[in-house]
């Protein structure tokens, strides 16, 4: 039943390692989006995808590879984690491109680079 | 500037008041108007949607726009305990293809 969903809820990883997250999304929404949020709440988009192709890319370091297979599917791959990356990453769709219906959010991935 | 400033508190108040949180904005741009409620280990929910200057209610809560001082409020009447949480404004466009910008969030205790 869950609307949109991440993979892992919880990940714990060293710096320099490689790791990913999955997102997936059953509201037949067309555009799904990554979120960070840090540890004082602030969400800060990273990117936006509509049906499969890239709309949004803000100022990510080049480290953060979105992919998405299909429009139901967003995922994120990290290279080279760093302190820094440690946030709740959170991956959100809406119907559309525009923000006129507001966002269904997942839970967040939480994640910690020791 | 930023573009959405929100108080962060935290703001704690006694169960059955009234709560007042706000935001105010910088680009006269934006049309849509959302708060989201945060709690504890989750993601954020949509709690209130609205696109026009005036007050629009829900139960006990109440959303207010002032476009005009570029200000956005939301109200919260006899507050429950199982309001505590974080409450984020976000406001939004539609010249195509937009994003969401968030407030940093207003932690929210309820204390019975």
């Amino acid at each position: 039943d869950t609307a949109v969903s991440q993979t892992p809820k919880y990940l714990v990883t060293q710096m320099g390692n490689d790791k990913s997250i999955k997102c997936e999304q059953n509201l037949g929404h067309d555009t799904m989006y990554w979120y960070k949020q840090d540890s004082k709440k602030f969400l800060k988009i990273m990117f936006s995808y509509n049906n499969k192709e890239l709309i949004i890319n803000e100022t990510v370091p080049n480290r953060f590879s979105p992919k998405s297979p299909d429009k139901a599917h967003l995922n994120l791959h990290i290279n080279s984690l760093e302190l820094g990356d440690s946030a709740v990453y959170f991956c959100a769709s809406s119907q559309g491109s525009n923000t006129i219906y507001g966002y269904t959010f997942g839970s967040g991935t939480r994640l910690t680079v020791v | 500037q930023k573009e959405v400033e929100q108080d962060p508190g935290p703001l704690s108040v006694p169960e059955g008041a009234i709560v007042s949180l706000n935001c105010t904005y910088s680009n006269s741009a934006f049309q849509y108007f959302m708060w989201y409620r945060q709690y504890s280990r989750k993601g954020p929910e949509l709690l209130m949607y609205t696109y026009s200057s005036g007050n629009k209610e829900d139960g006990r809560f109440t959303a207010q726009v002032d476009k005009s001082s570029k200000y956005i409020s939301l109200f919260i009447r006899d507050s429950q305990p199982s309001d505590s949480a974080t409450y984020l404004c976000a406001i939004g466009a539609n010249f195509g293809n937009e994003k969401l910008t968030f407030g940093t969030g207003t932690r929210l205790t309820i204390i019975p």
